[in-house]
């Protein structure tokens, strides 16, 4: 039963655009959310979070949005740049769940110049 | 600060033999967890050490186990490998200053490659 779902394995966007990256989830206990960007062979980078009492939570170029009653999320990058692309993993806790993260399948991100 | 450490990077084994990863989670971070990233399962969710306890499983057989120490520092441990254990094993640690809703902080992992 995947929870956490990304729907889209792959998105091609041009430079200086904006890059929208979705998750979808299942479980209503989830309550924290983060996204994850990830070189191969290397470990999760930590992008931007938002906790389920937000709907908004920007950092930079990185905007998340959060859906609860769609129980969807989106990452949303601008302007983006080549240096962007990467697999994103959408990543979900719940309080009682302690530091257990429910991770999405990923999307390869692809920036051209 | 030093991020999350991870040694050895790389390690080939073959069926049968057992393993031992470790993991130095960043200074000051008392909360340890594993995951373990294939092709086909993608970030799976191991265990979770604090305070030297496991306060967490994931759905894998009891021939994955683990532990933590005193300084915080997490060694994961497998014994009789088998070929789907062949992945990227990542540690991740957070805080914990009692918020629930902690970033997990990942180390580069270490590859296993089982023949």
């Amino acid at each position: 039963d995947q929870q956490v779902k990304q729907n889209s394995p792959s998105l091609s966007v041009q430079e200086g655009r904006i890059s929208i990256l979705n998750c979808d989830y299942t479980n209503s206990m989830f309550d924290y959310f983060l996204w994850y960007k990830k070189y191969p062979a290397e470990g999760p980078t930590f992008l931007i979070s938002i906790s389920s009492i937000k709907d908004k939570n920007e950092d930079g170029r990185f905007t998340v949005f959060l859906n609860k009653s769609a129980k969807h999320l989106s990452l949303h990058i601008v302007p983006s740049q080549p240096g962007d692309s990467a697999v994103y993993f959408c990543a979900a806790s719940a309080s009682t769940g302690f530091q257990k993260l429910v991770f999405g399948t990923g999307t390869r991100l692809l920036v051209s110049p | 600060k030093a991020g999350v450490t991870q040694t050895p990077r790389y390690l080939i084994k073959t069926r049968g033999q057992q393993v031992t990863l470790s993991c130095s989670p960043i200074s000051g971070h008392r909360s340890v967890s594993w995951y373990q990233q294939t092709p086909g399962q993608g970030l799976q969710f191991l265990f979770e050490y604090f305070s030297e306890t496991q306060r967490n499983k994931g759905n894998f057989p009891g021939r994955f186990s683990g532990r933590q120490f005193s300084n915080s520092r997490s060694e994961m441990n497998v014994s009789t490998l088998e070929l789907g254990d062949s992945a990227l094993y990542l540690c991740a640690s957070s805080l914990n200053a009692g918020n629930l809703q902690e970033t997990q902080y990942f180390g580069p992992g270490t590859r296993l490659l089982v023949l």
